[in-house]
C-alpha cells in the first residue's frame, strides 16, 4: 500500500507557543489531504479537508485562524497549531488519498501534542 | 452529513474465537474502508470494499451498499488482533467520515 509520513510523532509544548505538523506521501501524489483528531477512546474527527494549491475546507466548529493547513505541494500538507493551549492537547492524524471521493486513504502515524 | 454506527462498541473474545463487526451507514456511499487502529494509535488499512466480499487471510469484508451496510469477520481470533477497529465511509462528497468503533480485545 501507498505509505504517508507524519512528523513528529510526539510533541510537547508551551502555552502560547506554535507547533508545525507535517504530512507526507512518499509513493504517490496526494490529490487530497484530511486532517483529524482524536480524543481518548473516540473515534477521528474530521478537521479540515485540503486539495493540493487550494484553501482548505473546514469542518463546522473547527477554528481556521487556531489551526492553519497548508498543502503547498501534491506530496505535503502542514497543519500548524497557533497559540496552543492544554485543550488542543490530543492525537493528530493525517490522511491522503491520491484521488477523489471514490479512491482508497491512506494515513500517518499521527502526532500526539501536549500542551504545558 | 453522513451518519455510520459501528456495533458492537466492545467486544471481548477468547482466542481463537470468530466474531462479526458490522458498519451501517445512512446514505449511499462510494468508498468504505476498514481500519484497525493499534496501540500506538496506527491506523493499519483492512480493505477499500465501497461494495461486495474481499478476504486477506483470516480477515474478509462484505458491503451491501444496496442496504447500507457492511461486515468484517475475523477468524481464529488472535491476541495481536485486539485494538479498534474502524469502517469510514465517503458519500456524495469528498469528506472520509469515521464510525463510532468497536473496541476488540482478545484473550488466551
Amino acid at each position: 500500500g501507498a505509505v504517508v509520513s507524519q512528523h513528529p510523532s510526539r510533541v510537547i509544548c508551551k502555552s502560547g507557543t506554535s507547533v508545525k505538523i507535517e504530512c507526507r506521501s512518499l509513493d504517490f501524489q496526494a490529490t487530497t489531504m484530511f486532517w483529524y483528531r482524536q480524543f481518548p477512546k473516540q473515534s477521528l474527527m474530521l478537521m479540515a479537508t485540503s486539495n493540493e494549491g487550494s484553501k482548505a475546507t473546514y469542518e463546522q466548529g473547527v477554528e481556521k485562524d487556531k489551526f492553519l493547513i497548508n498543502h503547498a505541494s501534491l506530496t505535503l500538507s502542514t497543519l500548524t497549531v497557533t497559540s496552543a493551549h492544554p485543550e488542543d492537547s490530543s492525537f493528530y492524524i493525517c490522511s491522503a488519498r491520491q484521488g477523489f471521493s471514490g479512491t482508497e486513504a491512506f494515513f500517518g502515524q499521527g502526532t500526539r501534542l501536549t500542551v504545558v | 452529513g453522513i451518519q455510520v454506527e459501528q456495533s458492537p462498541p466492545d467486544l471481548i473474545l477468547q482466542e481463537g474465537a470468530n466474531s462479526t463487526l458490522r458498519c451501517n451507514f445512512s446514505d449511499s456511499v462510494n468508498n468504505l474502508q476498514w481500519f484497525h487502529q493499534n496501540p500506538w494509535g496506527q491506523l493499519i488499512n483492512l480493505f477499500y470494499i465501497p461494495s461486495g466480499t474481499k478476504q486477506n487471510g483470516r480477515l474478509s469484508a462484505t458491503t451491501v451498499a444496496t442496504e447500507r451496510y457492511s461486515l468484517l469477520y475475523i477468524s481464529s481470533s488472535q491476541t495481536t488482533d485486539s485494538g479498534v477497529y474502524f469502517c469510514a465511509v465517503t458519500g456524495g462528497g469528498n469528506k472520509l467520515t469515521f464510525g463510532t468503533g468497536t473496541q476488540l480485545k482478545v484473550e488466551l
